[in-house]
């Protein structure tokens, strides 16, 4: 079993639409959590850092629910920018762990 | 740009080369982290470096691969008597002295290494 569990995708979604990513992390050890998007063939850049209080930065909101082992992202008012891999991640004292991602499409 | 620097972005080898990638960490950096993503995969943790140590290298393959973080310089990941599965994409990220890994990686462009 992964360490962090992600469903794949694609999503697609027309622009406008909220669209909803959900994660889980078997390691009860992880003290941090993050949403990173990937766009194809370029760096991970961070999108968020979760809380256990959910927390929003503009179009996104993320939540963290620590006693199901569960994260997740929220996306409103999606734009066709937004259209890239989207990691979950979680931390310990020594390293990351990286989900294999969830493809997001917006279209038109 | 103060941003985490890596070369070569692209690295050609033929098998049995040695193939070696460099980091820069962002400025005030100095913490260092070297990831691997194959093709259609995601990114898999490989070595934790500070200046001068190694904290965790559970990530790394037992043979062939090796990391260090001089005094002076960039992070080097070597690998020796490259072969074909080494081909893949080689992230590094870095993160500031005080909170280790918990804080938010900031990741380099990657070197993308192909193996003929």
């Amino acid at each position: 079993r992964k360490e962090v569990e992600q469903d794949p995708g694609p999503f697609n979604v027309p622009e406008g639409a909220t669209v909803a990513f959900n994660c889980t992390y078997s390691n009860s050890a992880s003290q941090s959590f993050f949403w990173y998007r990937q766009d194809c063939r370029k760096e991970p850049k961070l999108l968020m850092s979760v809380y256990s209080s959910g927390n929003e930065d503009g179009r996104f909101t993320a939540q963290l629910n620590r006693a199901s082992q569960y994260i997740s992202l929220l996306i409103r008012d999606s734009k066709l920018s937004d259209s890239a891999t989207y990691l979950c991640v979680t931390g310990t004292a020594s390293k990351l762990t990286f989900g294999t991602g969830t493809r997001l499409q917006v279209t038109l | 740009n103060a941003g985490v620097m890596q070369n070569p972005r692209h690295l050609v080898r033929r098998r049995g080369q040695e193939a070696r990638l460099r980091c820069s960490p962002m400025k005030g950096h100095s913490h260092v982290y070297w990831y691997r993503q194959l093709p259609e995969e995601g990114l898999k943790f490989m070595v934790y470096l500070q200046k001068e140590n190694i904290i965790d290298e559970s990530g790394m393959p037992k043979e062939r691969f090796s990391a260090e973080f001089p005094k002076e310089g960039p992070s080097i990941l070597r690998i020796q008597q490259v072969v074909r599965g080494d081909s893949a994409a080689y992230f590094c990220a870095s993160s500031p002295p005080t909170g280790g890994p918990n804080q938010p990686q900031h990741f380099g462009d990657g070197t993308r290494l192909s193996i003929l």
